[in-house]
């Protein structure tokens, strides 16, 4: 398996503009995660899924976010609009609840609003 | 919500010593225990878990302890390598997979 996968890997857009990260699971995995990191606020949980149904979103720091999950194999993630505080790493993570509460991280998106 | 605490933040330790970084939660219900290994620029990745029914599970140098009564669990690391030399976050985790990842602790092993 190729892991979970998450593009793209680098973004950078100015204020005001409309970003969406995207997320691909594990096959297989029911779970599936939305973390944002800075080195200020740490590692934060927005939102997570069960079976593509949205479970707690009440990380989500405001409605300028919004998550989806139309399938078991996509995600995505949108700001907009864009400020610069949302400048951070965004780590997708996938994971088989009931059988391994193991969580397997993507390699991130680095995202910089200018 | 879940509130779990780290410490120490930061941790020096010269090479082939041991190290011990502590994490406490305030959910009874949590029920799920893992340490996760962030290096610089990657993403964090599982290097040990345990579960509620366990006290202690150990994995060649890497150990972790459980006290449930007390709600702590910690990450020992025996004859630490410079390899060892990252972010370490505990992510203690309930019912309907809430988890909650701790604030990190930076490990640097002096060569």
């Amino acid at each position: 398996d190729a892991g979970v996968i998450q593009s793209p890997r680098h973004e950078v857009t100015e204020m005001g503009q409309e970003v969406t990260l995207r997320c691909k699971p594990i096959s297989g995995h029911n779970s599936l995660f939305w973390y944002r990191q800075t080195m200020m606020r740490g590692l934060e949980l927005l939102i997570y899924f069960n079976n593509n149904v949205p479970i707690d979103d009440s990380g989500m720091p405001e409605d300028r976010f919004s998550a989806k999950m139309p399938n078991a194999s996509f995600s995505t993630l949108k700001i907009q609009p864009s400020e610069p505080r949302d400048s951070a790493v965004y780590f997708c993570a996938s994971t088989l609840t009931g059988e391994s509460d193991t969580q397997y991280f993507g390699p991130g998106t680095r995202l910089t609003v200018l | 919500g879940e509130n779990v605490e780290q410490h120490p933040s930061t941790l020096s330790v010269q090479e082939g010593d041991s190290a011990v970084i502590k994490c406490t939660y305030s959910d009874s219900a949590s029920n799920y225990f893992p340490w996760y290994k962030q290096e610089l620029g990657k993403r964090p990745q599982l290097i040990i878990d345990i579960r509620s029914n366990v006290g202690e599970k150990k994995d060649q140098r890497i150990a972790v302890t459980l006290n449930k009564t007390a709600k702590h669990f910690s990450l020992h690391i025996t004859e630490t390598q410079p390899e060892d030399s990252a972010v370490y976050f505990c992510a203690p985790a309930g019912g309907y997979q809430k988890v909650t990842f701790g604030t990190g602790t930076k490990l640097q092993v002096i060569p």
